[in-house]
């Protein structure tokens, strides 16, 4: 009965790679994000998607892609890995994008580049 | 400088007493205030939201928005062990579609 889960829980890669993270969420939402959280702790939005369109692009290096397949799955596809994208990674949900929506996050996806 | 500043931490207090955190903003646009809380290798979980300026208590848990002053704060009175975690305060501003921003997050050790 996870809400918000994603796949994988730890990903440690070589610079240069590429690689992806999923996200779902079996809320009903509308409304899905990609967050990026750095070692201290800061938390930084970087994408979001309303029914399947992209509604906040923050700048993020365009290695960054993200991907609606449908409004319940955000994935998050990244080239040519380097160090500095080592990071937590958190998708989060909310019901339709609006500023009193309480957003509802996923476990996070450790990314450790080497 | 930041948007959105919050003392990293940690904060040690002792079992039963009260924890006050906060925070201070730039942007005066901002009218959501909200308080997450993070345990250890999880995501963050919503704790408190406020609208504009004012008062909001929830159980052991009050938030206060001073809007004039540009300054939140989160109290949480009879702290438990169980309340050791980062708190991270995020704010937004209208039809911001949920773009929030964050504070750094203040870790929170309540000692037994």
């Amino acid at each position: 009965d996870t809400a918000v889960s994603q796949t994988p829980k730890y990903l440690v890669t070589q610079m240069g790679n590429d690689k992806s993270i999923k996200c779902e969420q079996n809320l009903g939402h509308d409304t899905m994000y990609w967050y990026k959280q750095d070692s201290k702790k800061f938390l930084k939005i970087m994408f979001s998607y309303n029914n399947k369109e992209l509604i906040i692009n923050e700048t993020v290096p365009n290695r960054f892609s993200p991907k609606s397949p449908d409004k319940a799955h955000l994935n998050l596809h990244i080239n040519s890995l380097e160090l500095g994208d080592s990071a937590v990674y958190f998708c989060a949900s909310s019901l339709a994008g609006l500023d009193t929506d309480t957003q509802y996050f996923g476990p996070g996806t450790r990314l450790t580049v080497l | 400088q930041k948007e959105v500043e919050q003392d990293p931490g940690p904060l040690s207090v002792p079992e039963g007493a009260i924890v006050s955190l906060n925070c201070t903003y730039s942007n005066s646009a901002f009218q959501y205030f909200m308080w997450y809380r993070q345990y250890s290798r999880k995501g963050p979980e919503l704790l408190m939201y406020t609208y504009s300026s004012g008062n909001k208590e929830d159980g052991r848990f009050t938030a206060q928005v001073d809007k004039s002053s540009k300054y939140i704060s989160l109290f949480i009175r009879d702290s438990q062990p169980s309340d050791s975690a980062t708190y991270l305060c995020a704010m937004s501003p209208p039809r911001g579609w949920g773009k929030l921003q964050f504070g750094a997050g203040t870790q929170v050790v309540v000692t037994p």
